[in-house]
């Protein structure tokens, strides 16, 4: 079945490191990619998506470039900061006649000053 | 505040109850979708409905049913409550373009405690 895996946390990072949080897929069909962060005590945003292969979404200096060949979104920034700290989820979306999204586990940032 | 609101915030019950949870998505959204997050199931799609029909579906339970009303507010009932239904429950809407994905604006979810 449709599925998303991405890497466990929590991960815990010093300011200004580079963040690197794993994505893969498996899907039947060919879906759109995303990227969605949630902060303590909120409903989770999106930050970043991309809808056919080789596409890169990018937003506020998180990157990720979508990968048909290795089923992967992964998620990267340069320089954390320390209100990066949120939980970080990958997603996928596939149209079914109405767009059903399944998410990964979610990787939980800390980044310390 | 993405413009999508949720109510009750919070909601204790007991076991065997029936609840009503209740989604206002943006003005102009035609798309409402509702998501079960628990801490050993994660974040799990349940339905989708546009301008007041079912459009997908995902782990949705017999117990639990859902429908979008002609103003396009939703509501997701959850019935004969057993403890491993509390979750936190969060609404999304889109914008109307049912052809192609649509950002989804997140509610602040409600918290279901069963007790």
């Amino acid at each position: 079945g449709d599925s998303v895996t991405q890497m466990e946390g929590p991960v815990t990072l010093s300011e200004e490191a580079f963040l690197t949080i794993n994505c893969t897929y498996t899907a039947t069909g060919y879906p759109s990619l995303f990227w969605y962060v949630q902060y303590p005590g909120e409903g989770l945003q999106l930050l970043l998506k991309a809808t056919k292969a080789d596409d890169k979404g990018s937003n506020k200096g998180f990157e990720a470039t979508y990968r048909k060949e290795t089923t992967s979104f992964h998620l990267e920034k340069g320089s954390v900061q320390v209100s990066d700290s949120a939980v970080y989820f990958c997603a996928l979306s596939l149209n079914t006649g109405g767009f059903k999204t399944i998410f990964g586990a979610g990787t939980r940032l800390f980044v310390k000053a | 505040d993405s413009g999508v609101t949720q109510t009750p915030k919070h909601l204790i019950t007991a076991t065997g109850q029936r609840v009503t949870l209740r989604c206002s998505p943006r003005s102009g959204d035609l798309s409402v979708y509702w998501y079960q997050q628990s801490l050993d199931q994660g974040l799990q799609f349940l339905i989708q409905y546009y301008n007041g029909e079912e459009r997908a579906k995902g782990n949705i339970l017999e117990r639990f049913s859902a429908q979008q009303f002609p103003d396009l507010h939703s509501e997701l009932n959850l019935s004969s409550l057993e403890l491993g239904d509390s979750a936190l429950y969060f609404c999304a809407s889109s914008a109307n373009r049912i052809s192609s994905y649509n950002e989804q604006f997140f509610g602040p979810g409600t918290r279901l405690t069963v007790l």
